[in-house]
């Protein structure tokens, strides 16, 4: 089954220090690997897709198949990071695409 | 932002009742989804549609319904038989080709009286 999994539901770091969400996955196929964010009081929106391998507003996000991963990385936080991060996974089929989410991390910038 | 609108922005539903959700998208994409979106749960995928007249259910599709008459609207009902309903409903399409994407509307919250 596909699963997409966020340990932390809540991170704090301080504004200028280096900043990591996790996110690990479990995928028979190939995967297709993505960070969504949702700032306050606006629309979830794509941050970025690991086909991409390209870097957003900072973050970049590498692929490990070896560990099944796709953590999120900012070498140095900015208090306008402060938003909702969801890993996603996307699943094609016959029927179409699903998207998996995982359960988001809470990011706080710390002034 | 843009592109895809969901109304009303807040609905009430009364016990027993079925109320519908609207998501209009004016992308001419092909793919529409529902998810639902509860704290600490992040989102759920409850149907999506690849094309106009099909549709299939998601991991939690148990007491919503939904219909894909026409390929800019997909909206969803959420009948009396979702014990539930309590959440923030999230519309999304998406591109096809090599580089899907979705995108999201503003939401709906449905709260029970």
């Amino acid at each position: 089954a596909q699963r997409v999994t966020q340990p932390e539901k809540l991170l704090s770091v301080f504004k200028g220090a280096p900043v990591e969400l996790k996110c690990n996955y479990s995928y028979s196929g190939s995967p297709e690997l993505f960070w969504y964010v949702q700032y306050s009081r606006q629309r979830l929106q794509l941050l970025l897709r690991h086909i991409s391998r390209e870097s957003i507003k900072g973050f970049t996000a590498d692929l490990n198949k070896g560990e099944t991963s796709f953590h999120l990385k900012k070498p140095f936080a900015q208090e306008e990071d402060s938003a909702m991060y969801y890993c996603a996974l996307r699943s094609p089929s016959n029927t179409g695409n699903q998207f998996y989410f995982g359960t988001g991390t809470s990011l706080t910038v710390i002034p | 932002d843009g592109g895809i609108t969901q109304s009303p922005k807040y609905l009430f539903r009364k016990e027993g009742q079925n109320v519908t959700l609207s998501c209009e998208q004016n992308l001419n994409h092909d793919a529409m989804y529902w998810y639902r979106q509860d704290p600490g749960q992040g989102l759920r995928l409850i149907y999506y549609s690849q094309i106009v007249n099909d549709f299939q259910k998601g991991d939690i599709a148990e007491g919503y319904s939904v219909s894909r008459e026409k390929k800019e609207s997909f909206p969803l009902t959420v009948t009396s038989a979702q014990k539930n309903p309590t959440a923030f409903y999230l519309c999304a399409s998406s591109s096809g080709g090599n580089r899907v994407t979705q995108y999201f509307g503003p939401g709906t919250r449905l709260l029970v009286l």
